[in-house]
């Protein structure tokens, strides 16, 4: 079974500063990889995914993510922070194999950022 | 192009009662999920369709939720009779069967049962 361990439920940073969300997984071979944003009274939003291309994916919004093998992780990271980056953010894993398509989510990291 | 649309966006019920939620996919996507997401937990798969049959239910918690998509087209949610621990968000995503990597999220219904 695959399953995703996402670091803090809060993270906080101040404006203009690094974006780091950690997301580190488990599964018996390297699986698709993604994250998720909700803004406040939205649905989620696909910021970006790896599915076994490139390791550094770049996503909207200045975003982006590295596949890690070796330490099975997914973190991802924006350079600078703005005040529109505050969200709920979902790291998600599935199979790779077609048809086996059902989402394993994390529980998520809450983002705030500090004027 | 319209998102993935749900309604309603909110439902407060009584233990016992019956609630049906509605999830209307984008226009051409076959694949259609249903996950949920109690009381600030992780999202949890509960089942997919493709077009009309279910590809996997594996995810449905017991036999009071019953998920339909007649025609293929929107599908609808029903928990009943509703128990406390119902209570969450109910999120809907759909994909194109060639490319299903990628699942358009609606923006979910948030079932309160008292």
């Amino acid at each position: 079974a695959q399953s995703v361990t996402q670091l803090g439920s809060h993270v906080s940073v101040s404006e203009g500063a690094l974006v780091l969300l950690r997301c580190n997984y488990s599964s018996s071979v390297p699986p698709y990889l993604f994250w998720y944003v909700q803004y406040p009274n939205q649905g989620l939003q696909l910021l970006l995914k790896y599915t076994s291309a490139a390791t550094l994916v770049k996503g909207i919004n200045g975003f982006e993510a590295e596949f890690k093998k070796s330490e099975t992780s997914f973190h991802l990271t924006k350079p600078s922070a703005h005040m529109s980056d505050a969200a709920e953010y979902f790291c998600a894993v599935r199979p790779t194999n077609f048809g086996n398509e059902k989402l394993t989510f994390g529980t998520g990291t809450r983002l705030t950022i500090i004027p | 192009e319209a998102g993935v649309t749900q309604f309603p966006s909110h439902s407060v019920i009584e233990k016992g009662q019956t609630v049906t939620l509605r999830c209307d996919p984008i226009s051409g996507h076959d694949n259609l999920y249903w996950y949920r997401r109690v009381m600030g937990k992780e999202i949890k798969f509960l089942l997919h369709f493709v077009k009309e049959s279910k590809q996997d239910e594996s995810g449905m918690p017991n036999n009071r939720f019953l998920a339909e998509r007649t025609g293929g087209t929107y599908s609808t949610l029903k928990v009943q009779p509703a128990e406390l621990e119902d209570s969450g968000v109910y999120f809907c995503a759909s994909s194109q069967v060639t490319r299903a990597d990628t699942q358009y999220f609606g923006p979910g219904t948030r079932l309160t049962v008292l």
